[in-house]
């Protein structure tokens, strides 16, 4: 089965810090997504990555950046984190070809306070 | 863009009963692939059934089936039987092609299955 393994589960920082999150995957998969999940929005992805060093500007990148060093790890970084960036984060990964769903991490509860 | 719209913020049903989660989505593309995400209470995100816009027959898996209208823009979910562990959020989603694999997902619909 993939796994997608998200550093932490509940992460509590303050206004101003750098924030990371970290997602690191098993299955040897191209693509490589973070999202943002708040209630009444569903899911906004904020980045994704199709390889190493690539990345690509999703929905709401603002705010937000991504580091691809290792095609199994994908990084969100929250430069100077604010109080509207407080939110479940989720990471994915998946395969490309005809038809590769992609395999959810369990989510990381962000609050900035 | 494309666009995904569940307008059922919240359902409940009974155990054994069939449910109908509604989506209705809006694109100029002629081809291509619609989803239906699971999310239980444990938040891991897990893929119920997907829909190839060029095929006309819908999709099943088990107890899950789609309703796809391409005309009309709509890919509903029905659970037929349903069970105390369907309880969770279910997103629909939209992918445009392959070579392209972003999803864009509606703002879910919690299902709660009432014993």
């Amino acid at each position: 089965d993939v796994k997608v393994t998200q550093s932490s589960r509940y992460l509590v920082k303050r206004t101003g810090e750098k924030v990371f999150l970290e997602c690191v995957q098993d299955m040897d998969h191209e693509n490589m997504f973070w999202y943002r999940q708040d209630p009444g929005l569903g899911l906004r992805l904020i980045y994704f990555s199709y390889d190493v060093k690539m990345k690509e500007k999703g929905d709401i990148p603002e705010g937000y950046s991504v580091s691809r060093e290792k095609k199994e790890r994908f990084s969100l970084i929250l430069e100077s984190a604010s109080t509207n960036q407080t939110s479940m984060y989720l990471c994915a990964s998946s395969g490309t070809g005809i038809y590769q769903p992609q395999h959810f991490g369990d989510g990381t509860r962000l609050s900035i306070l | 863009a494309q666009t995904v719209t569940q307008s059922q913020p919240e359902m409940s049903v009974q155990e054994a009963e069939t449910v109908t989660l509604s989506c209705t989505y809006d694109t100029s593309e002629s081809n291509y692939y619609l989803f239906w995400y699971k999310q239980p209470p444990s938040r891991q995100m897990i893929l119920v059934i997907r829909q190839e816009a060029y095929k006309q027959q819908n999709a099943t898996e088990n107890r899950f089936s789609v309703n796809f209208q391409k005309a009309a823009k709509s890919f509903s979910l029905k659970i037929s039987d349903s069970q105390l562990g369907d309880t969770a959020m279910y997103f629909c989603a939209f992918m445009k092609d392959f070579g392209n694999e972003k999803l864009t997902f509606g703002t879910g619909t919690r299902l709660t299955i009432i014993p």
